[in-house]
């Protein structure tokens, strides 16, 4: 099974300053057709996860353009550009790839 | 307006059955896969099962040959039969639509993440 692991596991943000959220694959998320399967949800709380990113960059549909994906191979990266006090939750990568899919242990966000 | 609309958990006895059942509505159930993600007590988000639009299906290790993922297109309904029940299958369990798209014109299949989720159903396992 691929094995995901996000750091840091806590972050406390100042509202307006940027965020950044690792995910490392114990394996390359390459697929044959080029792109990296890796997705990015939310847990805000209370509620159910919300899809952020998918295919490692592409914001799904309604997602503020503050967040934003990147990464290759083993790699990945979420990024929020001015946080907001609704972005507070608890962020999972997941990979794609294979089944069994795998999820991180989850990063919480909080504001400071 | 799409929607995932989880029902049948409750407490169940160790050892014993329930079937989960996850209606879909607001969009053709039958062109995407969907799966069950469950998330115990305090702890994080566990991918469970996973089902084709085709039909072909996939489990967590933790769960073959317990877990059965069915679906009824007819119905716009996705279940989950869950036996032999442990403790440590207690959690809130989430359908949620994805990651492949079937488009019939294309005959291709497109990966969007999973990107609809009900409000889970919670499953109780305890004497």
């Amino acid at each position: 099974d691929i094995v995901m692991t996000q750091s840091p596991l806590s972050l406390s943000v100042t509202p307006g300053e940027p965020a950044s959220i690792s995910c490392r694959s114990s394996q390359r998320l390459l697929h044959g057709d080029g792109d990296y399967y890796l997705d990015w949800y939310l847990q805000k709380p209370g509620r159910s996860p919300q899809l952020l990113i998918y295919l490692t960059s592409s914001r799904a549909s309604g997602v503020p353009d503050r967040f934003s994906g990147s990464g290759s191979g083993t790699d990945f990266t979420l990024k929020i550009s001015r946080v907001e006090a609704e972005d507070v939750g608890v962020y999972y990568c997941m990979q794609g790839l294979q089944t069994p899919r795998t999820f991180g242990q989850g990063t919480k966000v909080e504001i400071k | 307006e799409v929607q995932l609309v989880e029902s049948g958990g409750g407490l169940v006895q160790p050892g014993g059955s329930l079937r989960l059942s996850c209606e879909a509505s607001g969009f053709t159930f039958s062109l995407y896969s969907m799966n069950w993600v469950r998330q115990a007590p305090g702890k994080g988000l566990e991918w469970v099962s996973h089902i084709d639009s085709s039909g072909p299906t996939h489990y967590a290790d933790s769960m073959k040959g317990r877990f059965i993922i069915s679906r009824d297109n007819a119905k716009s309904t996705l279940y989950l039969q869950m036996t032999s029940l442990r403790a440590e299958d207690t959690a809130v369990y989430y359908c949620a639509r994805g990651p492949y798209y079937y488009d019939s014109r294309s005959q291709k299949s497109y990966y969007y993440g999973m990107d609809v989720w009900g409000q889970g159903t919670t499953v109780t396992v305890s004497s």
